[in-house]
């Protein structure tokens, strides 16, 4: 079946260490997405890729890296410069920049 | 004037009656407009789509309505069911942007 996979679905980590989040796609999309979303609240966009080798940051980059070296992966970096990194990670793809968004389960950052 | 409804960060509705989800956006120049449904500890999912030369479009139970005039987008669920429990986004996307940005969540309960 086609889809995004994400993992982990839970992980938890202690503060000063940078954690990775990985996404994967079988949907041949061209566009892919992270989100954050803390309880009760909507979606912040951290980063999102377009193409293979390029990305752009989002409204909230700070504190995260990202790579798309393969159009399937785009695995995000949670990086100990984030302050805040508890939190729900929604990632995404899309066959085109205006379409509809197929998200993933989401990886569940628990900062202990 | 024409009344707009008001975003709600809740809604409790009683099963076989129809709901209404309203969302304010930003952004005049966007032009497509999607509404996701999220359950408890899951990703968002596509429901329906609206461009902007369009002002109404219809699904199975679910309409979409768009005033580009006060930016302002609802859903309407007919015969809401107990499976309809979820958080409720909106997103407004235009083809400069390569980026979706969602709205704050309504969440709606059905109650038996």
């Amino acid at each position: 079946d086609g889809g995004i996979t994400q993992s982990p679905k839970y992980l938890f980590r202690k503060e000063g260490q940078n954690v990775t989040l990985s996404c994967e796609q079988n949907l041949n999309h061209d566009a892919m997405y992270w989100y954050r979303q803390d309880p009760g609240q909507g979606l912040r966009l951290i980063y999102y890729s377009q193409i293979v080798n390029d990305f752009q940051k989002g409204d909230i980059a700070e504190g995260y890296s990202v790579s798309r070296e393969k159009k399937e992966s785009f695995p995000l970096t949670v990086t100990s410069a984030q302050q805040n990194p508890t939190a729900f990670y929604l990632c995404a793809s899309s066959i085109a920049v205006t379409g509809e968004l197929f998200f993933g389960e989401g990886s569940r950052l628990t900062v202990l | 004037g024409e009344s707009v409804g008001l975003h709600l960060p809740t809604l409790s509705v009683q099963e076989g009656d129809n709901s209404i989800i309203n969302c304010a956006y930003s952004n005049s120049a966007s032009d497509y407009f999607i509404w996701y449904k999220q359950e408890s500890g899951k990703g968002p999912q596509f429901i329906i789509d609206i461009r902007s030369n369009m002002d109404k479009r219809q699904g199975q139970r679910v309409t979409v309505l768009l005033n580009k005039t006060v930016k302002h987008l609802s859903l309407q669920i007919a015969a809401t069911q107990p499976g309809d429990s979820a958080v409720y986004f909106c997103a407004e996307n235009h083809a400069n942007a390569g980026k979706s940005t969602f709205g704050d969540g309504t969440t709606l309960t059905v109650k038996p």
